[in-house]
């Protein structure tokens, strides 16, 4: 079955920490996405990637990082310098179209939280 | 001024009425949108997508797109508990394949 695997589901990271969550899609997409989202709020856009090697900062990059080294794949890495991690983030994926904006679609999730 | 607004809710409808979700957008630009539903502790789903003014049905659900008003609403007939959940609106301009959420509106389906 196609789809979106996020992983691990639940995570942990101790202070000064680098910690990764791994996002796996075998849709054939061209876009991925990194949202965070934390309680009773919306979703924010972390970084996105349309091709291949090449990706942009979202509305709250800081503290984070990506690479898009595979079509497949769109690690995003929580440095030590996000100060507030806890949060639930979102990887999500798209086909990138002609005429109007495709709807994304979403992995499980991973719940980071600081020890 | 938020770009994509939603009321937080919640909303409580009786099993079996019809559920009314509305949400704003402020970009005169946009032309792709989308309901997303999201139980708890789960990630989004999506549930609709529209792109031209007027009514688009599936099943028991029915968008509704009015760009001079700039509004996009979702109704469910016939609600289930099943129905219970937060709906986010999503909304994207021509050519950007960025989303912009809203905040959600957390509905509840009394039995």
């Amino acid at each position: 079955d196609g789809g979106i695997t996020q992983s691990p589901k639940y995570l942990f990271r101790k202070e000064g920490q680098n910690v990764t969550l791994s996002c796996e899609q075998n849709l054939n997409h061209d876009a991925m996405y990194w949202y965070r989202q934390d309680p009773g709020q919306g979703l924010r856009l972390i970084y996105y990637s349309q091709i291949v090697n090449d990706f942009q900062k979202g509305d709250i990059a800081e503290g984070y990082s990506v690479s898009r080294e595979k079509k497949e794949s769109f690690p995003l890495t929580v440095t030590s310098a996000q100060k507030n991690p806890t949060a639930f983030y979102l990887c999500a994926s798209s086909i990138v179209g002609d005429s109007h904006g495709q709807p994304q679609h979403f992995g499980d999730g991973t719940r980071l939280s600081i020890l | 001024q938020k770009e994509v607004e939603q009321n937080s809710g919640p909303l409580s409808v009786p099993e079996g009425a019809i559920a009314s979700l509305n949400c704003t957008y402020s970009d005169r630009g946009s032309q792709s949108f989308f309901w997303y539903r999201q139980y708890s502790g789960k990630s989004p789903e999506l549930i609709m997508s529209i792109y031209s003014n007027g009514d688009k049905e599936d099943g028991r659900f029915t968008a509704q797109l009015n760009k001079a008003s700039q509004y996009v609403s979702l109704l469910i007939r016939d609600s289930q508990p099943s129905d219970s959940a937060t709906y986010l609106c999503a909304v994207s301009n021509f050519g950007n394949e960025k989303l912009t959420f809203g905040t959600g509106t957390r509905l509840t389906i009394i039995p």
